[in-house]
């Protein structure tokens, strides 16, 4: 069984800022991990993805990832927050042969001015 | 055409309507799914579908019909909804199974059950 846990329904920064959305998953497998885009009125976009091999993953925008398997998280960091950043961004669990990819219940970010 | 398109982007129907949600996608992939979108909810999967079987969610009410008839093209039926099942209908596409590689997604069908 797997699970996601994003800490923060919303989050919001300064245009410029750090931007860092957490999310903390469970899995009785090896797991992979994604993260999801949601930007109004459209569908979700992956942002970046970890399967095996190195543990900091850079995705598309300047985000990226690091998982930490000790600490089961796979936080989502970006240095400097930009206005087209307001979305909401879901973190994504699967394992090995199978097609349920569970996802959190989402950050919605905003970046102010 | 590109991508994974979904229509109608909008429905309005009654608990005794009967209605159905397109998606169609054009990537040559091989599995498509259907995940239902609520508020303050975890994207929920409905089904999927594959060259090589039908997986559904089994907590999925039987009010909600798919149909796959090629890889190309899924069809969720609708019929006597109930208001709750008011939400952002999400097809989405993939190569292979979802945990090697990433899904597709469409814009969404948003429906409304008065």
């Amino acid at each position: 069984a797997q699970s996601v846990t994003q800490l923060g329904s919303h989050v919001s920064v300064s245009e410029g800022a750090l931007v860092l959305l957490r999310c903390n998953y469970s899995s009785s497998v090896p797991p992979y991990l994604f993260w999801y885009v949601q930007y109004p009125n459209q569908g979700l976009q992956l942002l970046l993805k970890y399967t095996t091999g190195a543990t900091l993953v850079k995705g598309i925008n300047g985000f990226e990832a690091e998982f930490k398997k000790s600490e089961t998280s796979f936080h989502l960091t970006k240095p400097s927050a930009h206005m087209s950043d307001a979305a909401e961004y879901f973190c994504a669990v699967s394992g090995a042969g199978s097609y349920q990819l569970t996802f959190g219940k989402g950050t919605k970010l905003s970046v102010i001015p | 055409e590109t991508g994974v398109t979904q229509t109608p982007r909008h429905l309005v129907m009654g608990m005794t309507n009967k209605k159905s949600l397109k998606c169609e996608q054009h990537l040559g992939h091989n599995a498509m799914y259907w995940y239902k979108q609520s508020a303050k909810k975890p994207l929920e999967l409905m089904f999927v579908y594959s060259l090589e079987e039908r997986v559904e969610n089994n907590s999925v009410p039987s009010r909600f019909s798919p149909e796959c008839p090629n890889s190309s093209h899924l069809f969720l039926h609708l019929h006597t909804l109930q208001p709750e099942d008011s939400a952002l209908y999400l097809c989405a596409s993939s190569q292979d199974r979802v945990n090697t590689g990433e899904l597709f997604f469409g814009e969404g069908s948003r429906l409304t059950v008065l």
